[in-house]
């Protein structure tokens, strides 16, 4: 069985200042990690993955994670945060057999971004 | 092209009372799930289907049903609503050749009392 453990329920950054949103994996064979961004009252987005190919992720608004499999973590991190950053990040996992992937998530980080 | 829909948006239930959430889907997706959502647990996974015709129990599938008729639409029914089953629920589809990529819906707020 695979999980996902988020650090922090809640981090709180500037404007400009570095995001660092933090996750840890348990899984008993190589797995496929995901970083979805929930903003106010919407559905879940899906903001970058690994599928086992670059260990450095490269996603949309400037978020990157990268793998490491030596410290079982998949941290997402952002070099300027805006203010448009304001949301609630999850970490999943995921393994692909092949059929319907079934995603386990994480409990969530609330990333609030001050003046 | 609309992606993932869902109705409604709302829903107040007394206990003991049913409904059916609908979900639609125009991406010509074979995957289709459906997850709720608690403060503090994260997501998790209700039941899913891999086609039309078939579904699955996910990792919290007690109290609810689900029919997938049609490949475009996934039904999640309570057959008799309890306050433990409100939540905001979200459904989902995925190709089967990049079925780890999820697409979502915005979601349903359903309150039981």
């Amino acid at each position: 069985a695979q999980s996902v453990t988020q650090l922090g329920s809640h981090v709180s950054v500037s404007e400009g200042a570095l995001v660092l949103l933090r996750c840890n994996y348990s899984s008993s064979v190589p797995p496929y990690l995901f970083w979805y961004v929930q903003y106010p009252n919407q559905g879940l987005q899906l903001l970058l993955k690994y599928t086992s190919a670059a260990t450095l992720v490269k996603g949309i608004n400037g978020f990157e994670a990268e793998f490491k499999k030596s410290e079982t973590s998949f941290h997402l991190t952002k070099p300027s945060a805006h203010m448009s950053d304001a949301a609630e990040y999850f970490c999943a996992v995921s393994l692909n057999t092949g059929t319907a992937s079934k995603l386990t998530f994480g409990t969530g980080t609330r990333l609030q971004v001050t003046l | 092209n609309a992606g993932v829909t869902q109705t409604p948006k709302f829903r107040v239930l007394k206990t003991g009372q049913s409904m059916t959430l609908l979900c639609a889907q125009d991406m010509n997706h074979e995957y289709m799930y459906w997850y709720r959502q608690d403060p503090g647990m994260g997501l998790r996974l209700i039941h899913y289907s891999v086609g039309e015709g078939t579904t699955a129990k996910g990792e919290v599938p007690d109290g609810y049903n689900v029919s997938r008729l049609k490949k475009q639409n996934f039904l999640l029914g309570l057959e008799s609503a309890a306050p433990s089953q409100t939540s905001v629920y979200f459904c989902a589809s995925s190709s089967w050749t990049r079925a780890y990529e999820q697409y979502f819906g915005p979601g349903t707020r359903l309150t039981v009392t």
